[in-house]
């Protein structure tokens, strides 16, 4: 079964500067995908980048990006230029099949981030 | 377009109390799931359906039943409510093998 897990329960960052959440996850498989999602207070589950394992280069969206490292099984987000409305849970998260094409998600733990003034 | 929509938002039960939560999307999604959020934990899989009539259980499905006897619509029911199902539940629907799953804005239950 796969298995996704987040070291940092918490994370702190100055606004504007740049933060790194971790994120490492455990499969047999070779075709999947990964995730970041947001969860605000508002408890909106909300994408934020995604990656696809068979797909060498990094995603970025904006000032989101990841590093992709297949072979160690690691997969964190950095966030560039922090702003005050990146606080929030960080949820890594492993996409597999279950049957007929429905997926599951495999979560981590989550990390809150929290941006200061 | 609604997207996801999930009903109620918050909802206080009794142990041994029943209910019923409704996901509704209008986007046409094949695929529906059923999550569980605990503080500290990330979403579990409860139950899903491939499609209208269809459903499965996911990771976590003992103590819950569902129904999608309408495309746009997942039921998830607690017959006899316990206070280790106080969580925050979320639905989620999905196109396709390749789509992305868009989530409901969750519902807040405490079962006391």
């Amino acid at each position: 079964a796969q298995t996704v897990t987040q070291s940092q329960p918490e994370m702190s960052v100055q606004e504007a500067e740049t933060v790194t959440l971790s994120c490492t996850y455990d499969t047999s498989e070779s075709d999947y995908y990964l995730f970041w999602y947001k969860q605000p207070p508002s408890r909106q589950m909300i994408l934020v980048i995604r990656q696809e394992a068979y797909k060498q280069q990094n995603a970025t969206e904006n000032r989101f990006s990841v590093n992709f490292q297949k072979a160690a099984k690691s997969f964190s987000l950095k966030i560039s230029d922090s702003q005050l409305g990146d606080a929030a849970m960080y949820f890594c998260a492993y996409r597999s099949y279950i049957i007929q094409g429905a997926q599951k998600l495999v979560f981590g733990q989550g990390t809150r981030l929290t941006i200061n003034p | 377009n609604a997207g996801v929509t999930q009903t109620p938002k918050f909802r206080v039960l009794k142990t041994g109390q029943s209910m019923t939560l409704l996901c509704a999307q209008d986007m046409n999604h094949e695929y529906m799931y059923w999550y569980r959020q605990d503080p500290g934990m990330g979403l579990r899989l409860i139950h899903y359906s491939v499609g209208e009539g269809t459903t499965a259980k996911g990771e976590v499905p003992d103590g819950y039943n569902v129904s999608r006897l309408k495309k746009q619509n997942f039921l998830l029911g607690l017959e006899s409510a316990a206070p280790s199902q106080t969580s925050v539940y979320f639905c989620a629907s999905s196109y396709g093998e390749k789509g992305e799953q868009y989530f409901g804005p969750g519902t807040r239950l405490t079962v006391t």
